[in-house]
């Protein structure tokens, strides 16, 4: 079967470099994306990898390393505004090429 | 504004009661997808619909029905509706591309709360 493991609650300071990882378990891997969630909110997508390696969108980043199953979203130079839940989402043979999403990560961001 | 418009946003019925959420996609996506998402918990798959035809189904509850209408919008059908059904339903659009990439396209979601 699928599954993804994310922690539920990360907390940061202002300013500060934030990761959260994801690890997870599928068959025929497509590729992991990332979503942002804020409270009341509807998930936006912010980021996807199908290889190794990192991909960088301004502040945010996300790596993937498909030997070890695990990816994970860096945040930098955080603000308020990014105080969020954060889901990752594989696609795989399993889920028939349906995302497959996380539990999500709440980041809480203090002044 | 991702471009995908639900209706209602706002919900509240009586268990056993029967819905209909309506979701309108981005202009010129064809695919149309059905998510659920209970309190604090990620996203759960209901359906996919590509150009009017049933793409994918996760899981969904066969009180639940969907269907893509030629215009490409979507209505997902709740009926016999439990207290368990209680939740946020999303729909998203995509390219074929962006089907691809796992980009979805989301829209605010019609909070569902069943008394």
């Amino acid at each position: 079967g699928q599954s993804l493991e994310q922690p539920s609650e990360v907390t940061a300071v202002e300013g500060a470099i934030v990761q959260i990882n994801c690890t997870y378990q599928t068959s025929g891997f497509y590729g992991l994306s990332w979503y942002q969630q804020h409270d009341g909110g509807a998930p936006t997508f912010l980021s996807y990898n199908a290889l190794d390696g990192l991909e960088e969108t301004g502040r945010f980043s996300s790596f993937l390393s498909r030997s070890d199953s695990y990816g994970y979203l860096l945040l930098q130079e955080l603000q308020m505004k990014d105080s969020a839940s954060y889901f990752c989402a594989v696609r795989g043979v399993d889920s028939n090429y349906q995302l497959i999403w996380g539990a999500g990560t709440k980041l809480i961001i203090k002044p | 504004d991702s471009g995908v418009t639900q209706t209602p946003k706002h919900l509240i019925t009586a268990t056993g009661q029967r819905v209909t959420l309506r979701c309108s996609p981005r202009s010129g996506d064809l695919s149309v997808y059905w998510y659920q998402q209970s309190l604090d918990q990620g996203l759960q798959f209901l359906i996919q619909y590509y150009n009017g035809e049933e793409r994918a189904k996760g899981n969904i509850l066969e009180r639940f029905s969907a269907q893509q209408f030629p215009d490409l919008h979507s209505e997902l059908n709740l009926s016999s509706l439990e207290l368990g059904d209680s939740a946020l339903y999303f729909c998203a659009s995509s390219t074929r591309t962006g089907r691809d990439t796992g980009e979805l396209f989301f829209g605010e979601g019609s909070r569902l709360t069943v008394l």
